[in-house]
């Protein structure tokens, strides 16, 4: 059963725009979250993270938001350029305990020029 | 300093045949976790190794297994391979137990025929 889930498996958009990737999530244990991007014939790369206590999270043009409630999260772009073109996996996880990462299935994003 | 390398980088194996991946993680790095990604499924946990020890396992049946040496470089083996198995297999290195310091390897590209 897939704990954590992107719906969108991929996203067009225009240079300079905003860029908005989406993820939800069952597990409401679940207390820290990560996006990573991922070129082909490469590994995923750490992009930005947050813990349950925030519900922001920004790294230059990277935005990370969180909805406990709503059990979302969402990670948006701005301004999108066409190097970001790649596929991007959100990944929930327990900060205690086990230490294993639960992956979405990747939105593969499209940066057109 | 040098990041995360798998070996071999392509594989093709025959249905019912055994493999062994190996993966050097950075230097320091004392946690080393394997991933399954195919296109369905995404990343999937396989397992995670932390001095020697196996710290905990996904959902993987007894076919895969794994071991980690003294300089913290890992195998992980695949025993009668099946048409599924064919994946990418990641392996991440992190230098104690957080999720958040995992640095991913290129991974291994198996193909079983």
């Amino acid at each position: 059963d897939q704990q954590v889930k992107q719906n969108s498996p991929s996203l067009s958009v225009q240079e300079g725009r905003i860029s908005i990737l989406n993820c939800d999530y069952t597990n409401s244990m679940f207390d820290y979250f990560l996006w990573y991007k991922k070129y082909p014939a490469e590994g995923p790369t750490f992009l930005i993270s947050i813990s349950s206590i925030k519900d922001k999270n920004e790294d230059g043009r990277f935005t990370v938001f969180l909805n406990k409630s709503a059990k979302h999260l969402s990670l948006h772009i701005v301004p999108s350029q066409p190097g970001d073109s790649a596929v991007y996996f959100c990944a929930a996880t327990l900060q205690t305990g086990a230490n294993n990462l639960f992956f979405g299935t990747g939105t593969r994003l499209t940066v057109i020029p | 300093k040098a990041g995360v390398t798998q070996t071999p980088r392509y594989l093709i194996k025959t249905r019912g045949q055994q493999v062994t991946l190996s993966c050097s993680p950075i230097s320091g790095h004392r946690s080393v976790s394997w991933y399954q990604q195919t296109p369905g499924q995404g990343l999937q946990f396989l397992f995670e190794y932390f001095s020697e020890t196996q710290r905990n396992k996904g959902n993987f049946p007894g076919r895969f297994s794994g071991r980690q040496f003294s300089n913290s470089r890992s195998e992980m083996n695949v025993s009668t391979l099946e048409l599924g198995d064919s994946a990418l297999y990641l392996c991440a290195s992190s230098p104690w137990t957080e999720t958040y310091g995992y640095t991913f390897g290129s991974g291994t590209r198996l193909t079983v025929v």
